[in-house]
């Protein structure tokens, strides 16, 4: 069965500091990644996606994230947080088994500290 | 664009009552929309898949007499919580899927915060 697992329900970070959001996922086929982000009040926005080309994925907003296969894993990262990047954030996961399902992690609240 | 409202975005409503709930593609084509419900500080959870001009597919454990979906249009969908109880209190978030697109590319709804009292 497909899961995805968010490491950390919170994390707090400095703003101009690096941001490390974990995410692993279980999928018996290749899997199609994705990082989403939920800002209060507003529609899911997708910020990057994976689909088996290039292991390193640049999103919007400064935001990327690497697939290591080997380590089941599709981390999120930034370099410097900004006051902006407040929100929740979803790692996604679905697979191509004739039906696209995306199967959501359960979110990291990022929030950033003056 | 690929925008996607919903309507409203918070009711409040009794119990035993209905509520419908809309989603609309306002600048798009969607043959297929989604409907999840996110409970507070949890994920989203798929409820159904809704394909226009056909019956909608819940996910197992979703009762389809109490989740009324109908996709009529390409550009509308509505979720219709029949006989709402405070357990049916929610966000319940839509995303619709570009015309001749891959359902893993979804544009998603702000969402519509239901209470029930």
């Amino acid at each position: 069965a497909q899961s995805v697992t968010q490491l950390d329900s919170h994390v707090s970070v400095s703003e101009g500091t690096p941001v490390l959001l974990r995410c692993n996922y279980s999928s018996s086929y290749s899997p199609s990644l994705f990082w989403y982000v939920q800002h209060p009040n507003k529609g899911l926005q997708l910020l990057l996606k994976y689909t088996s080309a290039a292991t390193l994925v640049k999103g919007i907003n400064g935001f990327e994230a690497e697939f290591k296969k080997s380590e089941t894993s599709f981390h999120l990262t930034k370099p410097s947080a900004h006051m902006s990047d407040a929100a929740e954030y979803f790692c996604v996961v679905t697979f191509s088994g004739g039906y696209n399902k995306l199967i959501f992690g359960a979110g990291t609240r990022l929030a950033v500290h003056p | 664009g690929a925008v996607v409202s919903q309507h409203p975005s918070w009711v409040i409503c009794k119990s035993g009552t209905s509520v419908k709930i809309e989603c609309r593609s306002l600048d798009f084509q969607a043959t297929t929309m989604f409907w999840y419900r996110q409970f507070p500080k949890q994920s989203l959870m798929l409820m159904a898949t809704s394909n226009e001009g056909s019956k909608a597919t819940y996910e197992q454990g979703v009762e389809k007499d109490k989740f009324l979906i109908n996709h009529a249009s390409l550009t509308l969908s509505t979720l219709t919580v029949t006989s709402a109880h405070p357990e049916d209190s929610s966000f319940y978030i839509c995303s619709a899927v570009l015309a001749g697109g891959s359902t893993d590319t979804q544009y998603f709804g702000p969402g519509t915060r239901l209470t029930v009292l």
